[in-house]
């Protein structure tokens, strides 16, 4: 099964930081990739599919690239909204894996 | 406006049976591909079991194949799981998933199933 590896599982940035998180694919799953944002107590939300393509509605300081194996969610200004766990996720074949998340806080 | 609203959790005995439902409304359900994932208590997300549009395509995650099966009435607009041998680890809140192709969709708000004697 293909594994889905997330770096680093938590991080702490100043508002307005950039900040970029990794997601890690097993196998190649071209561009596959969902990315997932869970602010505390709240039901995720979808704010990328096929690994770079932005939400309806997502701020555009949000963006994703990467394909293949290696992927990334950037963050170009970091607001205090933005305090979340971020997960990834593998789609379009079975499992449909999520990363192990990471943990977004404010310094 | 798309809503999806999780039913049937509660407290299991170890070994028991629940089913969930999903009640789907404001958007054409039988568009959408529908997935369960879990949350256990302060941990990350499970993806559990994805049933296609027409349910033709049918997948589950290792650690619920052969115990929970999965399945959609498109013509109710519910999505179920039907879930046995239930497990301490399987104690978590629920999620009903879906989107369409165009990655249009959402979560519902879960429901928690507590499995303990």
């Amino acid at each position: 099964d293909i594994q889905m590896t997330q770096s680093p599982s938590s991080l702490s940035a100043s508002v307005g930081d950039r900040i970029t998180i990794t997601c890690r694919a097993s196998q190649d799953i071209s561009n596959s990739l969902a990315w997932f944002q869970q602010r505390p107590g709240k039901v995720p939300q979808l704010l990328i599919f096929a690994a770079s393509t932005l939400q309806s509605g997502v701020p555009s300081r949000f963006s994703g690239s990467g394909s293949g194996t290696d992927f990334t969610l950037t963050i170009s200004s970091l607001q205090p909204e933005d305090v979340a766990t971020y997960y990834c996720q593998r789609f379009n074949g079975a499992p449909l894996t999520f990363g192990g998340g990471t943990k977004v806080g404010i310094k | 406006e798309m809503q999806l609203v999780e039913s049937g959790g509660g407290l299991v005995q170890p070994g028991g049976s629940l089913r969930l439902s999903c009640a789907a409304s404001g958007f054409t359900f039988s568009s959408y591909e529908m997935n369960w994932v879990r949350q256990a208590p302060g941990k990350g997300l499970e993806w559990l079991s994805y049933i296609s549009s027409g349910a033709d395509h049918i997948y589950y995650a290792d650690s619920v194949k052969g115990r929970f099966t999965i399945s959609r009435d498109n013509a109710k607009n519910s999505l179920y799981l039907q879930m046995n041998s239930l497990r301490g680890e399987d104690t978590a809140v629920y999620y009903c998933v879906g989107y369409n192709t165009n990655w249009e969709g959402g979560w519902g708000q879960g429901t928690l199933v507590t499995v303990s004697s």
